[in-house]
């Protein structure tokens, strides 16, 4: 079983759309979770951080963690086409090496 | 904002040869980072930096690699003879503490072609 599996899409949602993205993992260990995302040809760029399970939410962008599940999610409201990118979900345990997922890409269209 | 700057953005280079990438992180961050994206993968993290030595490094780390920080602002990668398979994407990337706590701030990165 892989350590972090994310389905890469790609997803195509009108504008306006709510987008919901996932991820899950194996390694019980993970406690820290973050969302990155990755415009073509540039580095990841962190969204959402969040630690152990529960809901943060930071303006249009919901990221929660269920750890009993192994589940993490990013919601994003409202979406908007300058949101088209790849998101990739990251985790660790208390080092500094993230495990990053596949990524998937989104497209919003006008 | 400051950023992660890195040079140079492409590099294409024969194989066997050495290359060097190139990465200022920001000022006051403590930790540093080298991650790799082969096309079409997922990244993958190759080594932290800590105190002007190696924190931890992945199985792709091999004696082929090596990273210095030769001065108080550049964050090296040295790869000693490039292979095919080392064409990829080189992130480096810093932080204030360790990722467990903010995550980290990326570079745009350096796109390696090895011929």
């Amino acid at each position: 079983q892989k350590e972090v599996e994310q389905d890469p899409g790609p997803l195509s949602v009108p504008e306006g759309a709510i987008v919901s993205l996932n991820c899950t993992y194996s390694n019980s260990a993970f406690q820290y979770f973050m969302w990155y995302r990755q415009y073509s040809r540039k580095g990841p760029e962190l969204l959402m951080y969040t630690y152990s399970s529960g809901n943060k939410e930071d303006g249009r962008f919901t990221a929660q963690v269920d750890k009993s599940s192994k589940y993490i999610s990013l919601f994003i409201r409202d979406s908007q086409p300058s949101d088209s990118a790849t998101y990739l979900c990251a985790m660790t345990s208390n080092t500094g090496k993230l495990i990053f997922g596949q990524g998937t890409t989104l497209q919003v269209k006008p | 904002e400051p950023e992660v700057t890195q040079t140079p953005s492409h590099q294409v280079t024969q194989m066997g040869q050495e290359v060097i990438l190139r990465c200022v992180p920001i000022s006051n961050h403590l930790y540093f980072y080298w991650y790799r994206q082969i096309l079409g993968q997922k990244v993958e993290f190759l080594v932290s930096f800590y105190n002007n030595e190696i924190s931890e490094k992945s199985e792709i780390f091999d004696d082929q690699f090596s990273v210095e920080r030769p001065d108080g602002s550049n964050f090296t990668l040295k790869i000693r003879s490039t292979k095919l398979e080392d064409s990829a994407m080189y992130f480096c990337a810093s932080s204030l503490q360790g990722a467990a706590n903010y995550g980290y701030t990326f570079g745009s990165g350096t796109r390696l072609t090895v011929v």
